[in-house]
């Protein structure tokens, strides 16, 4: 199994632009969730999909849509980036209600100029 | 301890020594915590978890202990090897069953 895939690994962009960051895992889990990682602080949600079908905002959901796909892939796009969203995010799988463990994606790091 | 902010507390230890990473949590009802392991560049990757029913949890060379009292959780690391150089962080479920994220701390092994 690959576990939780990303891509891309890295991307530059100009404010204004957009972009999506795509997210895959294979272990058949029910949850899926975004986070962004800043210096200094701990990760925080931006959104997640408790079930194939559904989306809710998480902490910091300004900014940013989410699709979840199907099952398997759920992912995070910006409209419009702003120099704010430079950050690395990562994207975390959850078997269902009966674990807590989320499994955790190798991560994008976005910067916008 | 963890805190939230630019600069990271740092632990520095000898190789072979053991390592004790602290966390304080915020919320009273929390019922269940993790440690995660986050090596440069790559993801948060499980280490350890614990349930509010117990006192410690042990695994392979790391043991979790939970202070429910102080709101406060510990991670040791026995034996520490240069490979347990990462950031080490704490997670509490929160009421909304989702996770709340510590900012971490920053071990070192000295070889």
């Amino acid at each position: 199994n690959a576990g939780v895939t990303q891509t891309p690994k890295f991307q530059v962009l100009k404010t204004g632009q957009s972009m999506t960051l795509q997210c895959a895992q294979d272990m058949n889990h029910n949850s899926m969730y975004w986070y962004r990682q800043d210096p200094g602080m701990g990760l925080r949600l931006i959104y997640y999909s408790a079930s194939e079908g559904t989306t809710d905002k998480g902490e910091v959901p300004n900014g940013y849509n989410v699709s979840r796909l199907n099952k398997r892939e759920f992912s995070l796009r910006l409209e419009s980036a702003a120099p704010s969203q430079t950050s690395v995010y990562f994207c975390a799988s959850r078997p269902g209600q009966a674990s807590n463990k989320q499994f955790f994606g190798p991560g994008t790091r976005l910067t916008v100029l | 301890g963890e805190s939230v902010g630019l600069h990271l507390p740092t632990l520095s230890v000898q190789e072979g020594d053991n390592s004790i990473i602290n966390c304080a949590y915020s919320n009273s009802a929390s019922d269940y915590f993790i440690w995660y392991k986050q090596e440069s560049g790559k993801g948060p990757q499980f280490i350890i978890d614990i349930r509010s029913n117990m006192d410690k949890r042990q695994g392979q060379r790391v043991t979790v202990l939970l202070n429910k009292t102080v709101k406060h959780l510990s991670l040791q690391i026995a034996a520490t090897q240069p490979g347990d150089s990462a950031v080490y962080f704490c997670a509490e479920k929160n009421n909304n069953n989702d996770m709340r994220f510590g900012a971490g701390t920053r071990l070192t092994v000295k070889p």
